[in-house]
């Protein structure tokens, strides 16, 4: 079945770095746009970055710009978020999800806690 | 401050109906589509609405949605107490100078 599984998260101190990985199965990945979303404890949902089917083009919340990257690899049909330089603020429950038409997001992975802490 | 706009909460009886607005602008809203999306209690959201008003394969014809101008509308009817969640729209907007997606600060349905 349609599936999407992150992993990465954990406890991390303000400044340092951590990679989430999103590993998708049963839909052909490579044909996809995908998305990371992310969710502070009791707050509403958070848009934070995209990439292209092909990775050839990447678009970053204005919150995570020059912070974060977005890079999949299709042979491995695994999505990645590399966080650097992180803050509290940055403390959420991160998703991976699935472009579809019409600016949808159509398929969500169960999300990985990152709680950035001192 | 979410760029688009939904009320905090709503409530309703079993079995009657709801709906749930959804306040932009013609940078998001008026000029893209929109969707909706349902989080259950500690788990991830789920997509209800896409294209304003087209339900995806399994989810129920008591949920629908509507689009005028810069706002929308998610509908549901024959509420049910598995119907208490949260619920998010979400769209894109263009107004800054790369692409940008957004979501409402989401509404609490309380079935009561």
């Amino acid at each position: 079945q349609v599936q999407l599984v992150e992993s990465g998260g954990g406890v991390v101190q303000p400044g340092g770095s951590l990679r989430l990985s999103c590993a998708a199965s049963g839909f052909t990945f490579s044909s996809y746009g995908m998305h990371w979303v992310r969710q502070a404890p009791g707050k509403g949902l958070e848009w934070v970055a995209f990439i292209r089917y092909d990775g050839s083009n990447k678009y970053y919340a204005d919150s995570v710009k020059g912070r974060f990257t977005i890079s999949r690899d299709n042979s491995k049909n695994t999505l990645y978020l590399q966080m650097n330089s992180l803050r509290a603020e940055d403390t959420a429950v991160y998703y991976c999800a699935k472009d579809s038409i019409a600016e949808a997001f159509d398929i969500w992975g169960q999300g990985t806690m990152v709680t950035v802490s001192s | 401050q979410s760029v688009l706009t939904q009320p905090p909460s709503v409530s309703a009886a079993p079995g009657q109906k709801v709906t749930i607005s959804c306040s932009g602008s013609s940078s998001n809203i008026g000029n893209n589509y929109v969707s909706w999306y349902q989080q259950l209690p500690g788990t991830a959201p789920k997509l209800l609405i896409y294209e304003n008003n087209k339900r995806p394969s399994g989810i129920p014809d008591r949920f629908s949605g509507s689009k005028s101008g810069t706002s929308a509308t998610l509908g549901i009817t024959g509420l049910q107490t598995g119907d208490e969640a949260d619920y998010y729209c979400g769209t894109w907007d263009s107004s800054l100078s790369a692409p940008n997606w957004v979501f409402g600060g989401g509404t609490k349905l309380t079935v009561l």
